[in-house]
């Protein structure tokens, strides 16, 4: 079965300084690749996607994504980390246009 | 423009009761959805629809009934609730057809089985 990866349950960062969230997607077809994020108590927001094309992409909140397709990964990052990003982020394949995987979830925990 | 709506926002079943969570969507939207949220799991694709009378399985179907009458509405019924089904649940929409439509969620719905 298709499957997203999200090796590290947890990730703490000091305020300002970058972050990375590491994604793996089962080999297959290219899926679609999204990164959501979900603050406590609510629902999840789109931070970001990926079709096709170039491989980094731009979303919101000053977040970028890589895609790497040697590796089938599609890592996360922000230059400098606020407060306001402790949330917990999913990466999500969405394989065949309509079989949705997500990964486990990465808390993020930003230390003032 | 209220997106998705799902309701209620919160419920606790018995054992053995059955009861169905509402969703809507006013975007004209093919595709619905149905997730359950679990702690350390993420969240996992219950069933599906890419059109009004059209339904399919995902990840974790069982115990789970949906149907698509009209395309704002995807009800999820639970005909005779287990502690398992204790969860958070949400439903999403998005377009179909090639590209890479993001999925809209609602709020979610907090249900406890005792």
């Amino acid at each position: 079965a298709q499957s997203v990866t999200q090796p590290d349950i947890h990730i703490t960062v000091s305020e300002g300084a970058s972050l990375e969230l590491r994604c793996n997607y089962s080999y297959g077809a290219t899926p679609y690749l999204f990164w959501y994020v979900q603050s406590p108590g609510q629902g999840l927001q789109l931070l970001l996607k990926y079709f096709s094309g170039d491989t980094l992409v731009q979303g919101i909140k000053g977040f970028e994504a890589e895609f790497k397709r040697s590796q089938s990964s599609f890592n996360l990052r922000k230059p400098s980390v606020h407060w306001s990003d402790a949330a917990e982020y999913f990466c999500v394949a969405r394989y065949n246009n309509n079989d949705m995987r997500f990964g486990a979830g990465t808390r993020l925990t930003v230390k003032p | 423009n209220a997106g998705v709506t799902q309701t209620p926002k919160f419920q606790v079943l018995k054992t053995g009761q059955s009861m169905t969570l509402q969703c809507a969507q006013d975007m004209n939207h093919e595709y619905m959805s149905w997730y359950r949220q679990d702690p350390g799991m993420g969240l996992r694709l219950i069933h599906y629809s890419v059109g009004a009378g059209i339904t399919d399985q995902g990840e974790v179907p069982n115990g789970y009934n949906v149907s698509r009458s009209t395309t704002e509405d995807f009800p999820l019924r639970l005909l005779s609730a287990a502690p398992s089904q204790t969860s958070v649940y949400f439903c999403a929409s998005s377009r179909t057809g090639q590209g890479s439509y993001e999925q809209y969620f609602g709020p979610g719905t907090r249900l406890t089985v005792t």
